[in-house]
């Protein structure tokens, strides 16, 4: 499988600020996403990081708050916007279509990014 | 109803001893289901990824799915401290809907 990397591992931030985390991943994939993982919460998906085009969004995220680039096959960034002490959450990045990985529906994840708000 | 329901836990358990966990799923879409381990302050790292019903073994780990009854399992036997991590299951369609719908993951625990 590939190997995902993700940075800032972990950062504490001000309410109000923004934060972009990066995503590269060692070889090139089909499909990027990027989850939010929450105390107590499923692991939930935001977006779809589109190669090229606008990110795909899932209900109760938008683009505005969770602006997404994917300008090549191995990279991508998530910015969280004018950030307030609910986005306190990892973020992991995670893909899809690897070559000699286990299954076409399988997905891999970063090793996410710890982010704090205060 | 949640679309998929994993028993938090947490789990607690002596080394070498049997431990099952368990996923409820009301989606009949569901074909592809996976187990993923998720070590503290870690990603989530693949364990097991079966396609449709039945039984699936790598080492000391046993993914069991049964459609009819919407019900996974991951079997581990004797586990050993290293085991102790949150366990998530996750499932999807397939196809065009990639998109995978995950428990809320069980916390375990092995004890030495």
């Amino acid at each position: 499988s590939a190997v995902i990397s993700q940075k800032p591992s972990r950062d504490i931030c001000q309410r109000g600020t923004s934060l972009t985390i990066q995503c590269q991943v060692d070889s090139q994939v089909t499909m990027m996403f990027w989850y939010r993982q929450q105390p107590g919460q499923s692991l939930t998906l935001i977006a779809t990081a589109n190669q090229g085009s606008e990110a795909t969004y899932e209900s109760g995220f938008v683009i505005d708050k969770f602006p997404i680039s994917r300008p090549n096959l191995t990279f991508s960034t998530l910015t969280v916007s004018n950030m307030s002490p609910e986005d306190s959450s990892i973020y992991l990045c995670s893909v899809r279509g690897i070559a000699g990985g286990r299954g076409t529906d399988t997905q891999y994840f970063g090793p996410g990014t710890r982010l704090t708000v205060l | 109803q949640k679309e998929v329901e994993q028993d938090p836990g947490p789990l607690s358990v002596p080394e070498g001893a049997i431990v099952s966990l368990n996923c409820t799923y009301s989606n009949s879409a569901f074909q592809y289901f996976m187990w993923y381990r998720q070590y503290s302050r870690k990603g989530p790292e693949l364990l097991m990824y079966t396609y449709s019903s039945g039984n699936k073994e790598d080492g000391r780990f046993t993914a069991q799915v049964d459609k009819s009854s919407k019900y996974i399992s991951l079997f581990i036997r004797d586990s050993q401290p290293s085991d102790s991590a949150t366990y998530l299951c996750a499932m999807s369609a397939g196809g065009s809907n990639y998109k995978l719908t995950f428990g809320k993951g069980t916390l375990l625990t092995v004890n030495p």
